[in-house]
C-alpha cells in the first residue's frame, strides 16, 4: 500500500519561501506512468492543483502558480518537494502531495494527510 | 484553463434520499472526469473515475454519469457515512482543475 507523507514548517513569513517535502513509502517513486503531485485547499474552498513531476523530472505547472513554483524529485530518498517563493496571506492552505495515475485511470489515487501551511509574521 | 462549477454548492439530506450532483465543464471534456469524497480533515478519496466507472471498493450505491460538458454523481440511498464534500476533477488537460466542491449535510 503506497502512502505519502508531507513534512515541512507550519508557519512561513510573508515574502518568504513554502518549503515541502513528500516522502513516498510502500512503492518506487521511480515506477513509471505516475506523476507526484502538489494540491492545496485554502479554508473552505475547493482544491487546487499546484504541479506534479515525474522521476524523470518531466514537470507540469499551473500556471497561474508556475513563476512562484519549483518542484523537485530525489529517487534515492523517494521524496518529492514543493517550494513557492514570495508567500503571501493568500497562500495559507493546507497542501497534499498526492500520486497521479496518468496510464490506468488518470486520477490521483493516493494522497497524504495534508499538511496546513499559515503564511503570517 | 477548463472551468468546473459544481451545482449544488451544498445540500441537505436524510438518510435514505437519493442524491444528484451536477459538474459542468466550460469545455468538452469526453469522459475525463473524475469524482472525489472528502471527509472533515481528511484527504480526498477517488470513488468515480472515467466519468462513470466505480472505483475499486467504492459501494455500489455510487454512480457517475454523463459525457462531453455535463457530468452527475449520483447516491441512491444515502447512508450515515456518505456526509462529506464531493469534488469533480478533469483530466482532459493541464492544469488539473477541480469542482468548486459540493457539500452533503445531515437535514
Amino acid at each position: 500500500q503506497v502512502q505519502l507523507q508531507e513534512s515541512g514548517p507550519g508557519l512561513v513569513k510573508p515574502s518568504q519561501t513554502l518549503s515541502l517535502t513528500c516522502t513516498v513509502s510502500g512503492g518506487s517513486i521511480s515506477s513509471s506512468g505516475y506523476y507526484w503531485s502538489w494540491i492545496r485547499q485554502q479554508s473552505g474552498k475547493g482544491l487546487e492543483w499546484i504541479a506534479y513531476i515525474h522521476y524523470n523530472g518531466d514537470t507540469y505547472y499551473n500556471l497561474s502558480l508556475k513563476s512562484r513554483v519549483i518542484m523537485s524529485v530525489d529517487t534515492s530518498k523517494n521524496q518529492f518537494s514543493l517550494k513557492l517563493s514570495s508567500v503571501t496571506a493568500a497562500d495559507t492552505a493546507v497542501y497534499y502531495c498526492a500520486r497521479y495515475d496518468s496510464v490506468a485511470y488518470r486520477t490521483f489515487d493516493y494522497w497524504g494527510q495534508g499538511a496546513l501551511v499559515t503564511v503570517s509574521s | 484553463d477548463i472551468q468546473m462549477t459544481q451545482s449544488p454548492s451544498s445540500l441537505s439530506a436524510s438518510v435514505g434520499d437519493r442524491v444528484t450532483i451536477t459538474c459542468r465543464a466550460s469545455q468538452n471534456i469526453g469522459v475525463y472526469l473524475n469524482w472525489y469524497q472528502q471527509k472533515p480533515g481528511k484527504a480526498p478519496q477517488v470513488l468515480i473515475y472515467g466519468a462513470s466507472s466505480l472505483q475499486s471498493g467504492v459501494p455500489s450505491r455510487f454512480s457517475g454519469s454523463g459525457s462531453g460538458t455535463d457530468f452527475t454523481l449520483t447516491i441512491t440511498s444515502l447512508q450515515p457515512e456518505d456526509f462529506a464534500t464531493y469534488h469533480c476533477q478533469q483530466t482532459y488537460t493541464t492544469p488539473r482543475t477541480f469542482g468548486q466542491g459540493t457539500k452533503v449535510e445531515v437535514k
